[in-house]
Formats: structure tokens, C-alpha cells, sequence
């Protein structure tokens, strides 16, 4: 069974500061992880995946993510936040050593960013 | 360049209703999905579509039934609601490893 984890309902931090929203995963296999960010009133937007290769991936908007295997951890990160990244946040993972699912996605519970000024 | 698109945006049931939300995508993708959002519950799946024709259940299926008679369509219907099915609901299709597409979301109330 594949499994997500984002442990923290909300993230406060101040324009100009580092952000990082937290993602932990399990997977019987290879995870394949992505994230997603929605805005009031709007589907989910994708940020960024990470599939195979790199563990630092760059994304949309300047954000960019840390895959650790031995942490099983795929964490949000941006350099500087802005006021208009405030929103939710969602981590996904599937596994993929499971074939015929429909390369179905397991999604987190979803971390509320927060910049202020 | 549409994408994901769902119909209606909004509705109002009353208890023991029926109807249907309809998704519609225009970029080809053979697996098609439809989750519910619920509050400090993330996205969870209902049913899912590996291809026209062939429909799957998902993580929470019941009260709820679909269709892939087009490959570009992805039909949910509740044949009689209740007030648990109030939520937002959300189509998404993909191919492949590729990140799956989202449309904007069906808001929907019953009474």
C-alpha cells in the first residue's frame, strides 16, 4: 500500500523568508511523488514531480523539491516566499512497482501556507 | 486549450436526488479520475478509468456510480444523495507517468 504523510495542517512565514512545507511517503516499491498547490476555489495545479535521477527538482514558480530516500521524504521548498504563494499545498505519491491501478495517486491531507508581509 | 472541464460548477440537492457531474477533456489522456474533497481529509478517489469502457472503484465508492462511453468523457452520478456526499468534487486524467490535470472542481450541497 502507498502512503502519504504531511504532518503539519499549517506553515506560517514572513515574505522574503525561506519556505519549506514538509512531505514524508511509503511505497512497497519506487515512489514516484509530486506536488501540487490550489487556490481558493480552483483545482489543483502541478508544481513539480520527481520521477528518477536528481534528488533537488526545480519546479514552477521558483519552488523546488528534496526527494530522500532514507528519510522517505519529498519536501517543498522555495528560497524567498512571496505573499502570493499563500495557499494548499498537496504532496502525492504512487508506487511504481504497481502495475494495472490505473497509476493511481495517494494524496496528502493537504499543508496551508501562509505568507504575510 | 481547455483541458479539464466540469459541469456544473455548482448544484443544490435535496435528499434522495439524483444527478450526474460530467467531466470532459480534450488532451487525449486514457486514465480519467473523480475525487472528493473534504476538510482536513485531502483529496480521496471514487472511481477511476484506465480507458473508455472500463470504469474502477476507488477509495470511496459507495453511493456513487460512472461511465467512460467516450474516451474524452467521465460521467459520476449519485442515484440517490445524502447530506455525507456534500463536498467539492474534482476530475483529473492523465497518460502515462505524466502529472495528472485537474479541472475546477463541482461544489456540491444536500439538504
Amino acid at each position: 500500500a502507498q502512503s502519504v504523510a504531511q504532518p503539519e495542517d499549517q506553515v506560517n512565514v514572513a515574505e522574503g523568508n525561506p519556505l519549506t512545507v514538509k512531505c514524508t511517503y511509503s511505497v512497497s516499491g519506487n515512489p514516484y511523488l509530486f506536488w501540487y498547490v490550489q487556490y481558493p476555489n480552483r483545482g489543483l495545479q502541478f508544481l513539480l514531480k520527481y520521477i528518477t535521477g536528481d534528488n533537488l527538482v526545480k519546479g514552477s514558480y521558483g519552488f523546488e523539491a528534496e526527494f530522500n530516500k532514507s528519510q522517505t521524504s519529498f519536501h517543498l521548498k522555495k528560497p524567498s516566499a512571496l505573499v502570493s504563494d499563500s495557499a494548499l499545498y498537496f504532496c502525492a505519491v504512487r508506487d511504481e512497482g504497481v502495475t494495472g491501478g490505473g497509476n493511481k495517486l495517494t494524496f496528502g491531507t493537504g499543508t496551508q501556507l501562509k505568507v504575510e508581509l | 486549450n481547455a483541458g479539464v472541464t466540469q459541469t456544473p460548477k455548482f448544484r443544490v440537492l435535496k435528499t434522495g436526488q439524483s444527478m450526474t457531474l460530467l467531466c470532459a477533456q480534450d488532451m487525449n489522456h486514457e486514465y480519467m479520475y473523480w475525487y472528493r474533497q473534504d476538510p482536513g481529509m485531502g483529496l480521496r478517489l471514487i472511481h477511476y478509468s484506465v480507458g473508455e469502457g472500463t470504469t474502477a472503484k476507488g477509495e470511496v465508492p459507495d453511493g456513487y456510480n460512472v461511465s467512460r462511453l467516450k474516451k474524452q468523457n467521465f460521467l459520476l452520478g449519485l442515484e440517490s444523495a445524502a447530506p455525507s456526499q456534500t463536498s467539492v468534487y474534482f476530475c483529473a486524467s492523465t497518460r502515462g507517468n505524466q502529472p495528472q490535470h485537474f479541472g475546477d472542481g463541482t461544489r456540491l450541497s444536500i439538504l
